[in-house]
């Protein structure tokens, strides 16, 4: 199985950029896509092929990578962003990474 | 829209079966693959498997076979997930997704609770 790390929990303020990341056990191209899930809610997708924001989503959301290095950047943090974000890989199979914790200060 | 309904919470006892719905609507039930995904509390995401309702194609994550299987009624829109011999480990919320690479409509999950 593909595995999926992902950076350890984060604590920015409001107006800060943040960056998750994502590192593939193997080279996955740019089949990796990114969600995020609040608590007792369902994951919603923000981006999809490495970079590609879903409909709606805003462009402070942003995605870059290939291979096996993926990240996630929220430029400017919003109040409303503290959630658990996760990455998946659609090239083998499918796998999820562990999510990372964005807390706001 | 789309939506994706699924059933209610279940608590059920060590050992049985659990059977849990999704019901789809607004769009054609037969044009996306139906996911089911896993997550445990504090944990990621697994995969479970996906069954293609027009052709009634099913595959799983090896990690499942012979625990879960997947089910679709097109004449209802739903699909289904059963769990078989339930553990202490099967407790975990279950989500039904569609896509194909990834997934732009979730279900808002399914808690089931495996105890005695």
């Amino acid at each position: 199985d593909t595995v999926l790390t992902q950076s350890p929990g984060l604590a920015v303020s409001p107006g800060e950029r943040v960056t998750i990341s994502c590192r593939a056990s193997e080279s996955v191209g740019t089949r990796v896509h990114w969600y995020r899930q609040k608590p007792g809610q369902q994951p919603k997708l923000l981006i999809y092929g490495t970079s590609y924001r879903d409909s709606g989503v805003p462009a402070r959301f942003s995605g870059s990578g290939s291979g096996t290095d993926f990240t996630l950047t929220i430029d400017p943090v919003e109040a409303n962003d503290a959630a658990t974000y996760f990455c998946q890989q659609s090239w083998n199979d499918w796998t999820f990474g562990g999510g990372t914790k964005l807390e706001l200060k | 829209q789309v939506q994706l309904q699924q059933s209610g919470a279940e608590l059920v006892k060590p050992g049985s079966s659990v059977k849990i719905s999704c019901k789809a609507a607004g769009y054609t039930f037969t044009t996306y693959d139906m996911f089911w995904m896993k997550q445990q509390p504090g944990n990621g995401l697994e995969w479970i498997g996906w069954s293609s309702p027009g052709n009634g194609k099913t595959k799983y994550n090896k990690k499942f076979n012979g625990k879960a299987i997947i089910t679709a009624d097109k004449s209802s829109s739903t699909a289904y997930l059963q769990l078989s011999s339930l553990t202490s480990e099967d407790s975990a919320v279950y989500f039904c997704a569609i896509g194909g690479s990834f997934f732009e409509y979730w279900g808002q999950g399914v808690m089931v609770r495996v105890s005695s």
